[in-house]
């Protein structure tokens, strides 16, 4: 069965620190890959998305992550983190073209930017 | 910009009673998702639907139900709660343009079961 590991469940970091959340999944076939954000007290939202294509995606709020095929491996990060990034951190994969295919979540990561 | 609607933001019930979380989205979505988020487990699925009618099991569909009558409408149901379905509780949809569409999601229903 398709899973998502994420491998850290709680990151500290001071602002301006580089930031990589890591992601691995189990599939060998074509995938769609995801990161969501879910700031306290918020729904959670899609960071970025990956189909095809450039394997490094950027998304909102300098954001980026790169697919990395033959790692199975769809790692988050940012240069420099600010306070605001602090919220749960979400990977997540669909795993084809069949109308039944579910996206899989990770576990998350709880991320904590210090002031 | 998509709008996912829960019915409640905190929910709070008794062991025994039978509980419906209400979810409607205004976009047209085809595909409907409940999840439940749990510490630690991340979120997981419970039950889905891609069509009026129609439901599929996810991964934990024990002691829920689903009904989807009209397309913008999802409905779950704990058809007997019981303290370890005390959760929070996910509505999610997403359209149907192909695959990895991504899902848009509502606030969150906080179930206390008591």
């Amino acid at each position: 069965a398709q899973s998502v590991s994420q491998h850290n469940h709680h990151v500290i970091l001071s602002e301006a620190a580089s930031l990589e959340l890591g992601c691995n999944y189990s599939y060998g076939g074509t995938v769609n890959l995801f990161w969501y954000v879910q700031y306290p007290g918020q729904h959670l939202q899609l960071l970025l998305k990956y189909f095809s294509g450039d394997p490094l995606v950027k998304g909102i709020k300098g954001f980026e992550a790169e697919f990395i095929k033959s790692k199975f491996s769809f790692n988050l990060r940012k240069p420099s983190v600010q306070w605001s990034d602090t919220a749960e951190y979400f990977c997540a994969v669909n795993t084809g073209p069949n109308r039944d295919d579910k996206i899989i979540f990770g576990k998350g990561t709880r991320l904590h930017i210090l002031p | 910009d998509v709008k996912v609607t829960q019915s409640s933001r905190y929910l709070v019930k008794r062991t025994g009673e039978k509980v419906f979380l209400e979810c409607v989205q205004d976009m047209d979505h085809e595909n409907m998702f409940w999840y439940r988020q749990d510490p630690g487990l991340g979120l997981r699925l419970i039950y889905f639907s891609y069509d009026v009618k129609m439901k599929e099991k996810g991964d934990i569909p024990e002691g829920y139900s689903v009904s989807r009558e009209k397309k913008e409408r999802f409905s779950l149901i704990l058809e007997s709660a019981s303290t370890n379905q005390t959760s929070m509780y996910l509505c999610a949809s997403s359209g149907s343009g192909g695959p990895g569409q991504p899902q848009h999601f509502g606030d969150g229903t906080r179930l206390s079961i008591l």
